[in-house]
This record gives structure tokens, sequence and C-alpha cells, in this order.
């Protein structure tokens, strides 16, 4: 079946360093990819997604870039602050009909000053 | 605009008790979820409703059962309250699109 699977944490980064989470995932079809942001405390909130091959999602100076010739969907930042310090999850969608997402399992970022 | 609600933020059970956890979304959504989240294993799918008047099982439904109310509400019941049932639960909802918008949790803890 399809799945996810992203870099295990926690990852520890100071301030202003550049940011990698890698997300590749298996997968029938041609799924929507997502990445999604747990801030402590609080419910998952979408980050960026991309519905086809070579789409960029960004947003927040977040980027993805769905490779499809690598089943990949790695999250990047250029700098990161301590903000955005969070839980950050991979997902794919599931075209079957009923619009499940398979999930990965998280990655705690933590950022320093 | 609330988007996805829950209630309660918090709760404690004794192992037996029963409860029901409400959920209730404002964005005229057809698909609504619930999910529980423990440590180390991400998000795992209980139960959804793909649109009102249906339910389907998700991947880890043993201990819960559904009820979507309405197009609005989708509650989650806990017969039998078991330490295992020890998590967070969120719930979700989508207009069938994908992208699926999340309520604040209920942090529950069954002794």
């Amino acid at each position: 079946g399809d799945s996810v699977t992203q870099m295990e944490g926690p990852v520890t980064l100071s301030e202003e360093a550049f940011l990698t989470i890698n997300c590749t995932y298996t997968a029938t079809g041609y799924p929507s990819l997502f990445w999604y942001v747990q801030y402590p405390g609080e419910g998952l909130q979408l980050l960026l997604k991309a519905t086809k091959a070579d789409d960029k999602g960004s947003n927040k100076g977040f980027e993805a870039t769905y490779r499809k010739e690598t089943t990949s969907f790695h999250l990047e930042k250029g700098s990161v602050q301590v903000s955005d310090s969070a839980v950050y999850f991979c997902a794919l969608s599931d075209r079957g009909g009923n619009y499940q997402l398979i999930w990965g399992a998280g990655t705690k970022l933590i950022i320093k000053p | 605009n609330a988007g996805v609600t829950q209630t309660p933020k918090f709760q404690v059970l004794k192992t037996g008790q029963s409860m029901t956890l409400q959920c209730a979304q404002d964005m005229n959504h057809n698909s609504m979820y619930w999910y529980r989240q423990d440590p180390g294993m991400g998000l795992r799918l209980i139960y959804y409703s793909a649109s009102e008047g249906t339910t389907d099982k998700g991947e880890v439904p043993n201990g819960y059962n559904v009820s979507r109310l309405n197009k609005r509400e989708f509650s989650l019941r806990l017969e039998s309250a078991a330490p295992s049932q020890t998590s967070v639960y969120f719930c979700a909802s989508s207009a069938g699109a994908e992208t699926q918008y999340f309520g604040p949790g209920t942090r529950l803890l069954v002794l």
C-alpha cells in the first residue's frame, strides 16, 4: 500500500541555519503531497502542498518540490527561526475516492537561538 | 470563522467509563475525520465520514464508535475506556479535495 517515510528527529539547528527534512513516498498513481506543521499544544495546519510532478509548494519561506523520479518531497528553508520549532508531517493523498491522507511519523524540529 | 472546533479540550476518565468527543466544522465540508496521535506514532485514522450519512473505519477503529449527526458535526464515542486509549484526539474536515483542516485536539487520559 501507499506509505510515507520521513527522517527521524529530533532535528536540532541553530537560528539562521539551512533546513532540510527528507520525505519519500511510495504510491500507486499520482498522489498529491503535503507538508503539515504542528506547533506545541496545537492542531496540525497545512504548510504547503503540490499536486503534480515538478510542482513546487511554498509558504512562510518553506519550499518543497514534488520529485516523481526520486519519489521525494523534501522540505527546505534557507534560514530558520526559533519560531519554526514544531513537528513537521509529510503526507500524501489517497485518491481512491475517500480522500484519506497517508501520514509520515513526523519530524520534530528544534531551533536554538 | 471558527473552522474546526472540538470539545472538551482535556478529559480524565477511569477505566470502563464512557464519553463522547464532539467535533463541529463551519466550512461546509463534506468529509470529516477522527485521528489519534501518540508519541512516535504520528497520526492514525480512527474513523472517517466521506459525506453526511456515511461512516467508515480507518486504521484503528476498535473501541470506538462514531456518528455523523449532520453535515457540521461528527462525534467520537468511547463506550468503555481503556488505558490504551490515552491519547490526543484530532478531528479534521475537508471539502473532499485533499487538504484537511484540523481542530485543536482533545487530550484524553484514561486511568
